[in-house]
């Protein structure tokens, strides 16, 4: 059964700082990498989709890597901000088109 | 408007009783899920459905009854039987039944047992 892993589960950084979040999972037979963003009480919004082709995506300060064979993505974020506060989510899909998460690292960037 | 709808955002059950949480979309999506949210955990899948009028359990069905007779609307019943049901629950819709399409997520529901 696949299992997903975050690291780390909190994150405290300074305005400005470039930062890395952090997704292994078991089972490298994946279809797809997802990033998702989740602000406290709130549903999920996606931010990047990786496709097990590619080897990562960007979108504005936002760049996914994913490596397959060793079961690893990292979530790369540029020059952060307040507003970036909020967990990130990492769901793998398999064979059963059904994602799997991970408990999320949970991000608090102060002024 | 285009969108996931969650109703009620907040509810309160008391023991014993059954309570529906309303999850609808006119995103046209065929596929439909239900996940619970404990603090600190991960999102785990209750039941899903691919099409109308068919729908599978996911990991943690026991306790929860689901329906889906229209395309847009699939709502979660939890049940007398669910011993632990305060949680956030969080439906999602995807287009297809996954691979190339992400999952889009509504508000959530807080449900809260007294």
């Amino acid at each position: 059964k696949q299992e997903v892993t975050q690291i780390p589960a909190a994150l405290s950084v300074p305005e400005g700082e470039n930062l890395v979040l952090n997704c292994s999972f078991t089972d490298s037979a994946i279809y797809n990498l997802q990033w998702f963003r989740q602000d406290p009480g709130k549903g999920l919004t996606s931010l990047l989709l990786i496709q097990s082709s590619q080897r990562e995506q960007t979108s504005g300060r936002l760049n996914a890597s994913l490596d397959k064979s060793s079961g690893r993505s990292t979530l790369y974020i540029a020059a952060s901000q307040p507003g970036d506060s909020a967990t990130y989510l990492c769901a793998v899909e398999g064979g059963s088109y059904i994602p799997t998460f991970g408990r999320g690292t949970s991000l608090i960037v102060h002024p | 408007d285009g969108g996931i709808t969650q109703s009620p955002k907040y509810l309160f059950r008391k023991e014993g009783q059954n309570v529906t949480l309303s999850c609808e979309q006119n995103l046209n999506h065929d596929a439909m899920y239900w996940y619970r949210q404990d603090p600190g955990q991960g999102l785990r899948l209750i039941y899903y459905s691919q099409i109308v009028n068919d729908f599978q359990k996911g990991d943690i069905a026991e306790g929860y009854s689901v329906s889906r007779e229209k395309k847009e609307s699939f709502p979660l019943t939890v049940t007398s039987a669910q011993k632990n049901p305060t949680a956030f629950y969080l439906c999602a819709t995807r287009r297809g039944k996954g691979g190339t399409d992400t999952q889009y997520f509504g508000p959530g529901t807080r449900l809260t047992v007294l």
